[in-house]
């Protein structure tokens, strides 16, 4: 168990409509990183929070967005889905900036139907 | 840009053989290089890391990888195989400390009784 916990584990939603998934960091950790794995693109890089500030960015459609809330934890937001979106969505964790080590959660796949 | 490429999506080993993965990886900077482990329905965990000093990393177990600057390779092995190390592992590779990780395709792996 990593300490970071994702929920829910997974969702089921049809094209067109909007779902948020939810990310706690590991205690103490200030940056949270958004994964997507899906089978035709493998693990990419979505985006990046930091203390509550957007970090970095990565292969995130304009339909998505996510925020880190005062408490640390993260949601990232979907919208307008297509088939093409479903995938497992990844959150990691770590401690600060000058620490290398992410911690994954375990995911939540999204189905598209 | 980084990148990083995993050679062989799917590998076969007989239990108690050695375990070679290979990753190579391209980095305009000194890099940060990780090999995590997925098992089915699972989130991802670090296996091993290197970031500066010994080139040959010990991670949990009986794995270890050689970080080979000429080569840009950062090969993991194990030098027996356990049925419990059926999995997927993914080779990553960051800038620097707190940046994204970038994954290879993943190789999967399965041990033969």
């Amino acid at each position: 168990d990593s300490g970071v916990t994702q929920t829910p584990k997974h969702l089921i939603t049809a094209t067109g409509q909007r779902v948020t998934l939810r990310c706690s960091p590991r205690s103490g950790d200030l940056s949270v990183y958004w994964y997507q794995q899906s089978l035709d693109q493998g693990l990419q890089f979505l985006i990046q929070y930091y203390n509550g500030e957007e970090r970095a960015k990565g292969n995130i459609l304009e339909r998505f967005s996510a925020q880190q809330f005062p408490d640390l934890h993260s949601e990232l937001n979907l919208s307008s889905l297509e088939l093409g979106d479903s995938a497992l969505y990844f959150c990691a964790s770590s401690v600060a900036l000058g620490q290398e080590t992410q911690y994954f959660g375990p995911g939540t796949r999204l189905l598209v139907l | 840009a980084q990148s990083v490429t995993q050679l062989g999506s799917h590998v076969s080993v007989s239990e108690g053989a050695l375990v070679l993965l290979r990753c190579n990886y391209s980095s305009s900077v000194p890099p940060y290089l990780f090999w995590y482990v997925q098992y089915p329905n699972q989130g991802l965990q670090l296996l091993l890391k290197y970031t500066t000093g010994a080139t040959l990393v010990k991670g949990i177990n009986g794995f270890e990888a050689e970080f080979k600057k000429s080569e840009t390779s950062f090969h993991l092995t194990k030098p027996s195989a356990h049925m419990s190390d059926a999995a997927e592992y993914f080779c990553a590779v960051a800038e620097a400390a707190g940046n994204k990780l970038t994954f290879g395709g993943g190789t999967r792996v399965l041990v033969k009784p």
